[in-house]
């Protein structure tokens, strides 16, 4: 089976801290997602990357930055972390030229306080 | 854009009752998913559609491309099915434009 690994399910930081969410997926995937999910409007794209070192921003890319140095690894990182920024994440992957078939990570939940 | 509408956006049942959830869109999509998430869980892929139907086990998935309809069916449901349920349609050729979600169906089965 195709695993998406989110590596904190769980976080609490501080305003302006800056925060690392990890994503590692197991079925080598070229194309990795992150989303964030918030009551009321959904879940919105904010990154993606279809291959190494190569980054898309997508719908909600403000105040976010990405890494993808390897393939199997895709992380999501706040600079400054801003109670805004209270949400719960998604990542997912899947394969290049077949984005119909896509996996979903557990999700990790941020508060920032 | 995509505009994705999923109704209803709250469903309380009883146990045992058939529940549908519907989900329609705007514009031609290269695949549409049914997705699952329980309270403080991920999200599960539950179908991916393109036609027709699909059955897993006393889940069943409709679409209808001409209309830009889809529908997700429960049959004798369970309070284990409570969960939220979210129709998300993959755009563009090959799925070039990413995925769009609906904002979800927040389903309760009560014993």
């Amino acid at each position: 089976d195709v695993k998406v690994t989110q590596s904190s399910r769980y976080l609490v930081k501080r305003t302006g801290e800056k925060v690392f969410l990890e994503c590692v997926q197991d079925m080598d995937h070229e194309n990795m997602f992150w989303y964030r999910q918030d009551p009321g409007l959904g879940l919105r794209l904010i990154y993606f990357s279809y291959d190494v070192k190569m980054k898309e921003k997508g719908d909600i890319p403000e105040g976010y930055s990405v890494s993808r140095e390897k393939k199997e690894r895709f992380s999501l990182i706040l600079e400054s972390a801003s109670t805004n920024q209270t949400s719960m994440y998604l990542c997912a992957s899947s394969l290049w030229g077949n984005r119909n078939t896509i996996y979903f990570g557990e999700g990790s939940w941020l508060t920032v306080v | 854009k995509n505009e994705v509408e999923q109704s209803p956006q709250n469903l309380t049942a009883q146990e045992g009752e058939f529940i549908t959830i519907n989900c329609s869109y705007s514009v031609g999509i290269s695949a549409l998913h049914w997705l699952q998430q329980h309270p403080g869980g991920g999200i599960v892929s539950l179908f991916m559609l393109s036609s027709g139907k699909k059955k897993h086990g006393r889940l069943i998935a409709t679409i209808n491309i001409q209309e830009k309809h889809s529908s997700l069916h429960i049959t004798a449901s369970h309070p284990r099915d409570s969960a939220v349920y979210i129709c998300a349609v993959l755009g563009g050729i090959g799925g070039a434009d990413g995925l769009t979600f609906g904002k979800g169906t927040h389903l309760i089965i009560q014993p």
